[in-house]
């Protein structure tokens, strides 16, 4: 009975390099949410994803990020050309149905540090 | 817009003993759900309680149960006999019944001192 997964936890990058943060639902959640985190400061919703489909971007920051949800495997979280203020942690959710009466259950995070 | 606040940015408690933390939230929906999320020092999002708002009884888990009051817009955390694995940051969230984004509050640092 796997939780949501992330990977990997910690990751270290330098500025203008590529972060790739990925996430494995829960067995039978086909909804996966991300959330960023930022130092002293509660979760804040970023994108909202199916399969295959970006359903909400609305919290994403317009440039340099990206995330999908593939048919098979992980859904990613992309973010392009980094700089010190994504230094953060992001959180996966994921929920069996986008209603509020589903629970959203997280996974442990991934912390990007950008040097 | 829908917001989260909790007041107490640090709080303490001795082991065995009761402490509440408190969470207020503003929105103009009727129906919604309320979460109490732990965060311990691992940082893994681990969920306590789940309160829906047309329930009139209060949510209880174990050590843990809410005072959830509606028209006052408040939804308090109370953790009795307090154990040291209870240190952590707790985080108040909030959803409305026909979305899926979750408001979170700021988070209340709670040590539990033996």
């Amino acid at each position: 009975n796997a939780g949501v997964m992330q990977n990997p936890r910690h990751l270290v990058r330098r500025r203008g390099q590529e972060a790739r943060l990925r996430c494995s639902p829960m067995k039978g959640h086909s909804h996966v949410y991300w959330y960023r985190q930022l130092p002293e400061e509660g979760l804040k919703f970023m994108v909202y994803l199916q399969k295959e489909n970006i359903i909400d971007e609305s919290g994403m920051p317009k440039e340099r990020f990206s995330a999908e949800f593939p048919k098979e495997g992980p859904s990613i979280l992309r973010i392009q050309q980094v700089v010190r203020g994504d230094s953060a942690a992001y959180f996966c959710a994921s929920s069996r149905r986008d209603r509020g009466a589903d629970t959203q259950y997280f996974g442990p995070g991934t912390r990007l540090t950008v040097l | 817009a829908q917001t989260v606040t909790q007041s107490q940015p640090e709080m303490s408690v001795q082991e065995a003993e009761t402490v509440t933390l408190s969470c207020t939230y503003d929105t103009s929906e009727s129906n919604y759900y309320l979460f109490w999320y732990k965060q311990p020092p691992s940082r893994q999002m681990i969920l306590v309680i789940r309160q829906e708002a047309y329930k009139q009884q209060n949510a209880t888990e174990n050590r843990f149960s809410v005072n959830f009051q509606k028209a006052a817009k408040s939804f308090s955390l109370k953790i009795s006999d307090s154990q040291l694995g209870d240190t952590a940051m707790y985080f108040c969230a909030f959803t409305g019944a026909g979305t899926y984004k979750y408001i979170f509050g700021t988070g209340t640092r709670l040590k539990v001192l033996a």
